[in-house]
């Protein structure tokens, strides 16, 4: 009963430096998101994928790149990090991108410093 | 904006009082739906109500929808300790996108 899966969960960067967030699912769900959450400001979609093989922008998606790397698997890079990325960034899936509820992973909390 | 947007941002109250919160938006909706987070944790779905519904219950939970306020509002009934949490609305556009608000900060105390 894993469903949603992230790592790390927690990564300390350096200006500039990359790195990759992985997310899996286990559902057999063909749409995965990438938000970011922080402080006041609610949730915040970066990118999606509605099914494998696309993915789209969301409201933030300055800064990161995605890959849906098959139907189980979408990661998130940030090729060269700001202080600006400091945030708990939240994997999430659901069954269709148009309805339904979203299954949300423990989150991956990055600073950059 | 289109998010849905939570009122109030915090409330506090003892265990057994129930606790009542009001998300409004702005465009219409296909649906909208509650979620939970725990301290720390990711979110949890708890309901969603579809734009031709009105009234949904689960458990101790209960949902009303007002289209034509563009409205909501989640009622925890005999709350508990444990419902110590931080709750979003989310609101589905025709679109297709999912939009979350900024969340009410619950406190139950025991």
């Amino acid at each position: 009963n894993a469903g949603v899966t992230q790592t790390p969960k927690f990564q300390v960067l350096k200006t500039g430096q990359s790195m990759t967030l992985q997310c899996a699912q286990d559902m057999n769900h063909n749409s995965m998101y990438w938000y970011r959450q922080d402080p006041g400001m609610g949730l915040r979609l970066i990118y999606y994928s509605a099914s494998e093989g696309t993915t789209d922008k969301g409201e933030v998606p300055n800064g990161y790149n995605v890959s849906r790397l098959n139907k189980r698997e979408f990661s998130l890079r940030l090729e060269s990090a700001a202080p600006s990325q400091t945030s708990v960034y939240f994997c999430a899936s659901s069954r269709d991108r148009n309805t339904g509820e979203l299954f949300f992973g423990e989150g991956s909390r990055l600073t950059v410093l | 904006s289109q998010q849905g947007e939570e009122d109030p941002q915090a409330l506090s109250i003892q265990e057994g009082e129930n606790a009542t919160m009001n998300c409004s938006y702005k465009t219409s909706i296909n649906n909208l739906q509650w979620y939970r987070q725990n301290s720390g944790r990711g979110l949890v779905h708890l309901i969603l109500i579809r734009s031709n519904e009105r009234e949904k219950h689960s458990g101790r939970l209960r949902v009303t929808l007002d289209t034509s306020k563009k409205s909501s509002s989640l009622l925890i009934t005999a709350s508990r300790a444990a419902d110590t949490a931080s709750y979003f609305c989310a609101t589905r556009s025709t679109l297709g996108r999912l939009y979350f608000g900024r969340g009410t900060q619950l406190t139950v105390w025991p």
